[in-house]
């Protein structure tokens, strides 16, 4: 099964700010199925970002995801207010189980 | 709109047999590709994922609650049902359903939309 290991746990940032968050995976994967997600408390997960770098409909551009392998980045290029959550990684392998991560919470 | 909604007994007792709906609006469980996926996540925790039926009545579970998971759907009704075994304290979660989808042009996978949750506790 594959471990993804999100980094770092809490990251402490201010409106306008940029936020870089890591997704490493126990072993390398097809980045077709690296996903990402917000979680606002009280709500469901989000779709942000498939395929590692596809944003889903609707998603505003200063979310872009990236990386290959085994490392894979999520980076919010200015931090809005709304922004501040929890964010999970997720990949789907060619077959189940899928994994995600543990993880990471974007705080003022 | 596709929608999923999720439904079931807020308190449950230890050892006792949790059943939920997942309630489907917006596409066909019976359409070719459709896959449904059960998600859960106890409180300040991270998501783990529970099982998979597919539009063929393919199913997959998490290989360390397999013994205890059961996934069925009633195409008539368009509802995914979850069952789990002898509950423990430790079940407690929001429990989601979610739609796994494969996108045309990348081959990409992800789950979207998601149900809302609800929150089971396992208490005596």
């Amino acid at each position: 099964e594959i471990v993804l290991t999100q980094s770092p746990g809490t990251l402490s940032l201010s409106p306008g700010e940029r936020a870089t968050l890591s997704c490493r995976a126990s072993q390398s994967i097809n980045s077709i199925f690296l996903a990402w997600y917000q979680q606002k408390p009280g709500q469901a997960p989000r779709l942000l970002i498939y395929g590692a770098s596809r944003r889903a409909t609707g998603i505003p551009d200063r979310f872009s995801g990236s990386g290959s392998g085994t490392d894979f980045t999520l980076t919010i290029s200015r931090l809005e207010p709304e922004d501040f959550a929890v964010y999970y990684c997720q990949q789907y392998g060619s077959s189940p189980p899928l994994s995600f991560g543990g993880g990471t919470k974007v705080e003022i | 709109q596709v929608t999923l909604k999720e439904s079931g007994p807020a308190l449950v007792k230890p050892t006792q047999t949790l059943t939920l709906t997942c309630t489907i609006s917006g596409f066909s469980l019976s359409t070719s590709g459709m896959r449904v996926c059960w998600i859960r996540q106890p409180p300040g925790k991270a998501l783990e994922w529970l099982a998979r039926i597919d539009w063929d009545d393919v199913k997959f579970y998490s290989a360390s609650l397999k013994t205890r998971l059961t996934i069925s759907k009633d195409t008539s009704k368009n509802q995914v049902v979850l069952t789990m075994t002898n509950m423990d304290p430790v079940d407690t979660a929001t429990y989601y359903c979610a739609r796994l989808t494969s996108d045309v042009f990348t081959g990409s996978w992800y789950f979207d939309p998601w149900g809302q949750g609800t929150l089971v506790t396992v208490s005596s």
